[in-house]
């Protein structure tokens, strides 16, 4: 069975760092492009980030030079590093699997920066 | 603003059948980019709904279904049921941004 959990959201200062990371069992994360995706409160889904099989890596405008996506094939994890926080960083992040597809979703963690 | 166009909301009786389109441009879908649908219902995460245009995962009933044409994509519900009220969001790629696409979401109420 399939199974996706993020853990490390919270609340954090404007300018701080927070470590977002991804449990996955099912299936291994260096074997198919793994994502996070967030949606602000009451607004729609935006892809943040994503890494390829090979190891490259995407993101959004927004946070190109803050976040840095990575994954841990030992541990099987998917982790997304987060730099100099901005209120509007605030949503919550998803981590999903993407075949041609964001096809397996966590629950997704909170971040909220705020002072 | 987002890449993809969705109407912010539509609605229908038990029973009926609507449909929810999603509105790109010759970067995305007019670029024969593919085009996913995601269910949320209120507090969960999305769900995979279609994929591919026209592709049900398992366990998703044969009442959904996916169009495109053009620039432009659908996602049909027929036999509309309470359980299908939820956020609905189409999905692709788009070869301008680099970047993957979603529209801004399209509410359903089922009256």
């Amino acid at each position: 069975e399939v199974q996706v959990v993020e853990s490390g959201g919270g609340l954090i200062q404007p300018g701080g760092s927070l470590r977002l990371s991804c449990a996955v069992s099912g299936f291994t994360v260096s074997s198919t492009y793994m994502s996070w995706v967030r949606q602000a409160p009451g607004k729609g889904l935006e892809c943040v980030s994503l890494i390829y099989t090979g190891g490259t890596t995407y993101y959004t405008v927004s946070v190109r030079g803050r976040f840095t996506i990575s994954r841990d094939n030992s541990k099987n994890t998917l982790d997304l590093q987060m730099n100099s926080l901005r209120a509007e960083d605030t949503a919550v992040y998803y981590c999903a699997s993407y075949s041609s597809y964001f096809d397996s979703w966590g629950q997704g963690t909170l971040v909220t920066v705020s002072s | 603003q987002s890449v993809l166009t969705q109407p912010p909301s539509v609605s229908g009786a038990p029973g009926q059948r609507v449909t929810i389109s999603c509105t790109g441009s010759s970067s995305n879908i007019g670029a024969g980019y593919d085009v996913h649908w995601y269910q949320q219902l209120p507090g969960t995460a999305p769900k995979p709904l279609i994929y591919d245009e026209t592709n049900r995962p398992s366990g998703v009933p044969d009442r959904f279904s996916g169009s495109r044409s053009g620039t432009s994509a659908s996602l049909a519900i027929t036999g509309l049921q309470a359980e299908d009220e939820a956020e609905y969001y189409c999905q692709s790629y788009d070869s301008s941004l680099s970047a993957w696409v979603f529209g801004g979401g399209t509410k359903l109420t089922v009256l």
